[in-house]
Protein backbone atom coordinates (compact mmCIF):
# COMPACT_ATOMS: atom_id res chain seq x y z
CA UNK A 1 0.00 0.00 0.00
CA UNK A 2 0.93 3.60 -0.86
CA UNK A 3 1.97 5.48 2.16
CA UNK A 4 1.78 9.38 2.16
CA UNK A 5 3.46 10.58 6.12
CA UNK A 6 2.60 13.62 7.49
CA UNK A 7 4.72 14.21 10.60
CA UNK A 8 2.85 16.72 12.19
CA UNK A 9 -0.84 16.01 12.98
CA UNK A 10 -1.63 18.79 15.02
CA UNK A 11 -0.12 22.63 15.33
CA UNK A 12 -0.54 25.62 16.85
CA UNK A 13 1.89 28.99 15.60
CA UNK A 14 2.03 32.65 16.19
CA UNK A 15 1.18 35.31 13.70
CA UNK A 16 4.40 35.82 11.75
CA UNK A 17 6.60 32.74 13.05
CA UNK A 18 7.91 30.96 10.16
CA UNK A 19 6.50 27.10 10.06
CA UNK A 20 7.17 24.02 7.89
CA UNK A 21 4.70 20.93 7.52
CA UNK A 22 6.77 18.14 6.00
CA UNK A 23 5.04 15.20 4.00
CA UNK A 24 7.13 11.78 2.90
CA UNK A 25 5.94 9.34 0.19
CA UNK A 26 7.12 5.96 0.22
CA UNK A 27 6.09 4.54 -3.22
CA UNK A 28 8.69 6.17 -5.30
CA UNK A 29 6.01 8.43 -7.13
CA UNK A 30 6.98 11.58 -9.25
CA UNK A 31 4.44 13.78 -7.99
CA UNK A 32 3.54 15.39 -4.92
CA UNK A 33 1.26 17.78 -3.87
CA UNK A 34 0.21 20.35 -1.14
CA UNK A 35 -3.57 21.00 -0.57
CA UNK A 36 -5.70 23.11 1.86
CA UNK A 37 -9.03 22.00 3.20
CA UNK A 38 -11.66 24.48 4.16
CA UNK A 39 -15.48 23.89 5.04
CA UNK A 40 -17.33 24.51 2.08
CA UNK A 41 -14.57 25.54 0.10
CA UNK A 42 -13.37 21.37 -0.67
CA UNK A 43 -9.57 21.42 -1.26
CA UNK A 44 -7.92 23.79 -3.33
CA UNK A 45 -4.47 23.23 -4.19
CA UNK A 46 -1.50 25.02 -3.30
CA UNK A 47 1.66 23.77 -5.39
CA UNK A 48 2.61 20.60 -6.64
CA UNK A 49 5.84 19.15 -7.62
CA UNK A 50 6.34 16.78 -10.46
CA UNK A 51 10.05 16.25 -10.05
CA UNK A 52 13.00 16.53 -7.29
CA UNK A 53 13.51 21.01 -7.34
CA UNK A 54 10.81 21.19 -9.87
CA UNK A 55 7.53 23.17 -8.74
CA UNK A 56 4.37 24.25 -10.00
CA UNK A 57 1.75 27.05 -8.58
CA UNK A 58 -1.50 25.88 -7.94
CA UNK A 59 -4.52 27.90 -7.31
CA UNK A 60 -3.72 29.42 -3.75
CA UNK A 61 0.03 29.89 -3.66
CA UNK A 62 0.10 33.19 -2.25
CA UNK A 63 1.78 33.05 1.34
CA UNK A 64 3.38 29.63 0.43
CA UNK A 65 6.70 28.12 -0.69
CA UNK A 66 7.39 24.60 -1.45
CA UNK A 67 10.37 22.59 -1.28
CA UNK A 68 11.46 19.27 -2.85
CA UNK A 69 14.82 18.08 -2.56
CA UNK A 70 14.27 14.43 -2.50
CA UNK A 71 12.05 12.74 -4.33
CA UNK A 72 10.20 10.74 -1.26
CA UNK A 73 9.70 14.73 0.66
CA UNK A 74 7.88 17.95 -0.07
CA UNK A 75 8.00 20.66 2.34
CA UNK A 76 5.35 23.34 2.73
CA UNK A 77 6.92 26.09 3.91
CA UNK A 78 4.82 28.93 5.74
CA UNK A 79 7.26 31.71 5.92
CA UNK A 80 5.39 34.10 7.68
CA UNK A 81 2.23 32.13 8.87
CA UNK A 82 -1.19 34.33 9.30
CA UNK A 83 -4.21 34.11 10.98
CA UNK A 84 -5.78 33.38 7.91
CA UNK A 85 -3.77 30.23 6.99
CA UNK A 86 -5.44 28.14 9.95
CA UNK A 87 -6.04 25.47 8.03
CA UNK A 88 -6.31 21.47 7.27
CA UNK A 89 -3.30 20.84 5.15
CA UNK A 90 -3.49 17.50 3.21
CA UNK A 91 -0.40 16.30 1.04
CA UNK A 92 -0.41 12.98 -1.59
CA UNK A 93 1.32 11.98 -4.44
CA UNK A 94 0.51 10.11 -7.39
CA UNK A 95 2.66 7.93 -9.99
CA UNK A 96 2.23 10.34 -13.26
CA UNK A 97 0.60 13.70 -14.35
CA UNK A 98 -1.64 11.83 -16.44
CA UNK A 99 -5.48 12.38 -16.03
CA UNK A 100 -7.15 9.19 -14.28
CA UNK A 101 -4.15 8.71 -11.96
CA UNK A 102 -4.97 8.08 -8.17
CA UNK A 103 -3.43 10.20 -5.89
CA UNK A 104 -3.25 9.21 -2.41
CA UNK A 105 -3.40 11.44 0.31
CA UNK A 106 -2.02 12.46 3.74
CA UNK A 107 -4.08 12.24 6.96
CA UNK A 108 -3.40 15.89 7.15
CA UNK A 109 -1.85 18.59 9.64
CA UNK A 110 -4.18 20.75 11.29
CA UNK A 111 -2.49 24.21 11.53
CA UNK A 112 -3.96 26.93 13.94
CA UNK A 113 -2.27 30.43 13.85
CA UNK A 114 -2.77 32.53 16.77
CA UNK B 1 -12.56 24.86 -17.86
CA UNK B 2 -14.45 22.23 -15.86
CA UNK B 3 -16.01 22.01 -12.53
CA UNK B 4 -17.84 19.34 -10.55
CA UNK B 5 -20.95 20.14 -8.23
CA UNK B 6 -22.15 17.95 -5.59
CA UNK B 7 -25.43 18.86 -5.41
CA UNK B 8 -25.91 18.34 -1.34
CA UNK B 9 -24.29 19.27 1.27
CA UNK B 10 -25.39 16.83 3.63
CA UNK B 11 -27.57 13.61 3.27
CA UNK B 12 -28.82 11.24 6.28
CA UNK B 13 -30.07 7.69 6.01
CA UNK B 14 -30.91 5.22 8.54
CA UNK B 15 -28.97 2.12 8.80
CA UNK B 16 -30.17 -0.39 6.44
CA UNK B 17 -31.30 2.27 3.38
CA UNK B 18 -30.16 2.91 0.29
CA UNK B 19 -27.23 5.86 -0.24
CA UNK B 20 -27.41 8.12 -2.96
CA UNK B 21 -24.62 11.11 -3.28
CA UNK B 22 -25.52 13.08 -6.22
CA UNK B 23 -22.29 15.02 -8.73
CA UNK B 24 -22.65 16.43 -11.67
CA UNK B 25 -19.52 17.59 -13.60
CA UNK B 26 -18.59 19.97 -16.80
CA UNK B 27 -15.18 19.28 -18.78
CA UNK B 28 -13.85 20.26 -22.10
CA UNK B 29 -11.69 17.12 -21.85
CA UNK B 30 -12.99 13.30 -21.40
CA UNK B 31 -12.85 13.56 -18.04
CA UNK B 32 -11.56 10.83 -15.46
CA UNK B 33 -13.80 10.62 -12.18
CA UNK B 34 -13.27 9.99 -9.29
CA UNK B 35 -14.89 9.33 -5.55
CA UNK B 36 -12.89 9.89 -2.51
CA UNK B 37 -14.39 9.22 1.46
CA UNK B 38 -12.90 11.31 4.89
CA UNK B 39 -13.79 9.91 7.98
CA UNK B 40 -13.09 12.47 10.94
CA UNK B 41 -9.77 14.01 10.67
CA UNK B 42 -8.23 11.01 8.66
CA UNK B 43 -7.18 11.96 4.80
CA UNK B 44 -9.10 11.15 2.21
CA UNK B 45 -9.60 7.31 0.70
CA UNK B 46 -10.06 6.48 -3.20
CA UNK B 47 -13.29 4.86 -3.35
CA UNK B 48 -13.84 4.13 -6.71
CA UNK B 49 -13.01 6.10 -10.32
CA UNK B 50 -13.87 5.99 -13.46
CA UNK B 51 -10.93 6.34 -16.74
CA UNK B 52 -13.69 5.58 -19.85
CA UNK B 53 -13.71 2.00 -19.46
CA UNK B 54 -16.96 0.23 -18.13
CA UNK B 55 -19.68 3.27 -17.46
CA UNK B 56 -20.79 1.40 -14.02
CA UNK B 57 -17.68 1.10 -11.55
CA UNK B 58 -17.37 -0.40 -8.49
CA UNK B 59 -15.32 0.62 -5.36
CA UNK B 60 -14.94 -0.29 -1.99
CA UNK B 61 -16.89 -1.05 1.03
CA UNK B 62 -20.20 -1.64 -1.70
CA UNK B 63 -20.15 1.74 -2.90
CA UNK B 64 -20.50 1.91 -6.78
CA UNK B 65 -20.88 4.58 -9.25
CA UNK B 66 -22.43 5.20 -13.16
CA UNK B 67 -21.02 7.47 -15.33
CA UNK B 68 -23.74 9.02 -17.49
CA UNK B 69 -22.10 11.40 -20.10
CA UNK B 70 -25.73 12.61 -21.59
CA UNK B 71 -26.18 13.72 -17.79
CA UNK B 72 -22.59 14.75 -17.18
CA UNK B 73 -23.36 12.83 -13.92
CA UNK B 74 -21.33 10.63 -11.50
CA UNK B 75 -23.47 9.66 -8.35
CA UNK B 76 -22.42 7.92 -5.99
CA UNK B 77 -24.51 4.72 -4.47
CA UNK B 78 -24.61 1.86 -2.12
CA UNK B 79 -27.95 -0.34 -1.60
CA UNK B 80 -27.50 -0.62 2.44
CA UNK B 81 -25.91 1.42 4.39
CA UNK B 82 -23.70 1.26 7.59
CA UNK B 83 -22.84 2.98 10.52
CA UNK B 84 -19.08 3.02 9.12
CA UNK B 85 -20.24 4.62 6.39
CA UNK B 86 -21.08 8.12 8.00
CA UNK B 87 -17.73 10.56 6.40
CA UNK B 88 -17.31 13.31 4.09
CA UNK B 89 -17.27 12.09 0.39
CA UNK B 90 -15.89 14.63 -2.43
CA UNK B 91 -16.41 14.35 -6.15
CA UNK B 92 -13.19 14.79 -8.21
CA UNK B 93 -12.97 15.03 -11.94
CA UNK B 94 -9.33 15.12 -13.55
CA UNK B 95 -8.97 16.31 -17.27
CA UNK B 96 -7.33 18.37 -19.44
CA UNK B 97 -3.17 19.61 -18.53
CA UNK B 98 -2.68 23.10 -17.02
CA UNK B 99 1.35 23.55 -17.04
CA UNK B 100 2.27 19.83 -16.38
CA UNK B 101 -0.13 18.28 -14.50
CA UNK B 102 -3.69 16.90 -15.09
CA UNK B 103 -5.98 19.21 -13.16
CA UNK B 104 -7.83 18.00 -10.37
CA UNK B 105 -11.32 19.98 -9.69
CA UNK B 106 -13.22 18.78 -5.97
CA UNK B 107 -16.30 18.94 -5.15
CA UNK B 108 -17.03 20.73 -1.69
CA UNK B 109 -17.78 17.56 -0.35
CA UNK B 110 -21.38 15.69 1.17
CA UNK B 111 -21.44 14.68 4.57
CA UNK B 112 -23.51 11.63 5.55
CA UNK B 113 -24.80 10.90 8.35
CA UNK B 114 -26.03 7.60 8.78
CA UNK B 115 -28.88 6.85 11.68
CA UNK B 116 -29.94 3.99 13.77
Amino acid sequence: DVKVTQSSRYLVKRTGEKVFLECVQDMDHENMFWYRQDPGLGLRLIYFSYDVKMKEKGDIPEGYSVSREKKERFSLILESASTNQTSMYLCASSRTVLSGNTIYFGEGSWLTVV
Amino acid sequence: AQSVTQLDSHVSVSEGTPVLLRCNYSSSYSPSLFWYVQHPNKGLQLLLKYTSAATLVKGINGFEAEFKKSETSFHLTKPSAHMSDAAEYFCVVSGGFTGTASKLTFGTGTRLQVTL
